[in-house]
């Protein structure tokens, strides 16, 4: 049962552009949204949250957009640099449940120059 | 401030061995967190800690799999008659305090073990 999804393996865009990665959940218990950065061989950085109270939150080129009805929430990456070729994953966790989190599969992201 | 620490990074072992895994929290963090990463999949939680407890262990394989995190030391992720399906990368992730709004968890590099 995958309570996460994200339903784009990969995306590539060109440097300068917007990249939009998105994430679908099912499980309507989930309060807090996560986005993880990864590349290989390394564990997955912070990026970006936010609360089941909130629809957006902004953090320099980082914005994530929260659709509580839809149950999808995306992330926006602009402007996009080479840097930010990465895999992207969606974490979801529920507070009243303790910290654990549900991943998503991860989309890999291509920025190219 | 270091950040999450684990060892080994790479791990070999053959089908029957025993793997233990090891990770050093954040200064100041007391709850531990395991994930698994299968090959081509997302992380998968396996196990939540505090210092000497076991918080959330419905992730984990109930044969084979154990997990401590003891008053001093690192926490350990023990595998025993490792199985070639165990081949994945392990996570630790470690955060200050229990779940509330703000539940960011900071990851380790991970240690990769692969069972011949």
């Amino acid at each position: 049962d995958q309570q996460v999804k994200q339903n784009s393996p990969s995306l590539s865009v060109q440097e300068g552009r917007i990249s939009i990665l998105n994430c679908d959940y099912t499980n309507s218990m989930f309060d807090y949204f996560l986005w993880y950065k990864k590349y290989p061989a390394e564990g997955p950085t912070f990026l970006i949250s936010i609360s089941s109270i909130k629809d957006k939150n902004e953090d320099g080129r980082f914005t994530v957009f929260l659709n509580k009805s839809a149950k999808h929430l995306s992330l926006h990456i602009v402007p996009s640099q080479p840097g930010d070729s990465a895999v992207y994953f969606c974490a979801a966790s529920r507070q009243t449940s303790g910290s654990r989190l549900t991943f998503g599969e991860g989309t890999q992201l291509t920025v190219n120059p | 401030n270091a950040g999450v620490m684990q060892n080994p990074r790479h791990l070999v072992r053959r089908r029957g061995q025993e793997a233990r895994l090891r990770c050093s929290p954040m200064k100041g963090h007391s709850h531990v967190y395991w994930y698994r990463q299968l090959p081509e999949e997302g992380l998968k939680f396996m196990v939540y800690l505090q210092k000497e407890n076991i918080i959330d262990e419905s992730g984990m394989p109930k044969e084979r799999f154990s997990a401590e995190f003891p008053k001093e030391g690192p926490s350990i992720l023990r595998i025993q008659q490792v199985v070639r399906g165990d081949s994945a990368a392990y996570f630790c992730a470690s955060s200050p305090r229990l779940a509330g709004l703000y539940n960011e968890q900071f990851f380790g590099p991970g240690t990769r073990l692969t069972v011949l």
